[in-house]
């Protein structure tokens, strides 16, 4: 299993461009996740989805959408980049709650995101 | 809202020592998860340990135990005998349990920069 996997790994956008961040899964799981990391800090949720055309706002759902198609691809779209968004962006995933709080989430290597 | 609180912004050790991240967190939650993840200098996301806020025993992976003081709110990552590869940031995390069984994520501290010496 490939496990998460997201392109690009690095882009450079002009202010007001527009992009998307791919984001895929092998392992079957219902739920995936957007975070993003900001230089010295924690990552924090974007958006997330409990399945197939199921998707909810994190706590930094601003400038962001996000479609949930299939059950193995959750793309993040920025419209009109800022340089607030440049930052780190991570995918995760994890498996239908089976038992309180036994999943375990996976993330994606991550994209670096510039914007200038 | 969920807060996970880790004051060391760094730390060094010297190999082979154990070494000791704090973290603390505050919830209205009644059950809940907490985890701890390293990310070393290439920057992926590893998990470690996981706690469930339920379970009696303290979770253990390997060389990483995790001392979890629920009347505290505290749940402590522990290394033992450290490692030069154990060298990286490290986050602490939480996951509530909110009503019908939602996916929300987790929510991080702000992490702890540990570098190991020989």
């Amino acid at each position: 299993n490939a496990g998460v996997t997201q392109t690009p790994k690095f882009r450079i956008l002009k202010i007001g461009q527009s992009m998307t961040l791919q984001c895929t899964q092998d392992m079957n799981h219902n739920y995936m996740y957007w975070y993003r990391q900001d230089p010295g800090m924690g990552l924090k949720l974007i958006y997330y989805s409990v399945g197939a055309g199921i998707t909810d706002k994190g706590e930094v759902p601003n400038g962001y959408n996000v479609s949930r198609s299939t059950t193995e691809d959750f793309p993040l779209r920025l419209e009109l980049a800022a340089p607030s968004q440049t930052s780190v962006y991570f995918c995760a995933s994890s498996a239908v709650l089976s038992g309180p709080y036994q999943e375990t989430q996976y993330f994606g290597p991550g994209t670096r995101l510039l914007v200038l | 809202a969920q807060k996970i609180t880790q004051t060391q912004p760094g730390m060094f050790v010297q190999e082979k020592e154990a070494v000791t991240l704090d973290c603390t967190y505050d919830t209205s939650d009644q059950s809940y998860g907490l985890f701890w993840y390293k990310q070393p200098s290439s920057g992926e996301m590893i998990f470690l340990i996981y706690q469930g806020s339920y379970d009696e025993q303290n979770a253990t992976e390997g060389r990483y135990s995790l001392n979890f003081q629920k009347a505290r709110k505290s749940a402590n990552l522990v290394i033992s005998a450290s490692q030069l590869g154990d060298s990286a940031m490290y986050f602490c995390a939480m996951r509530g349990m909110y009503s019908g069984g939602g996916a929300d994520g987790l929510t991080f501290g702000k992490g702890t920069h540990l570098i190991i010496q020989p």
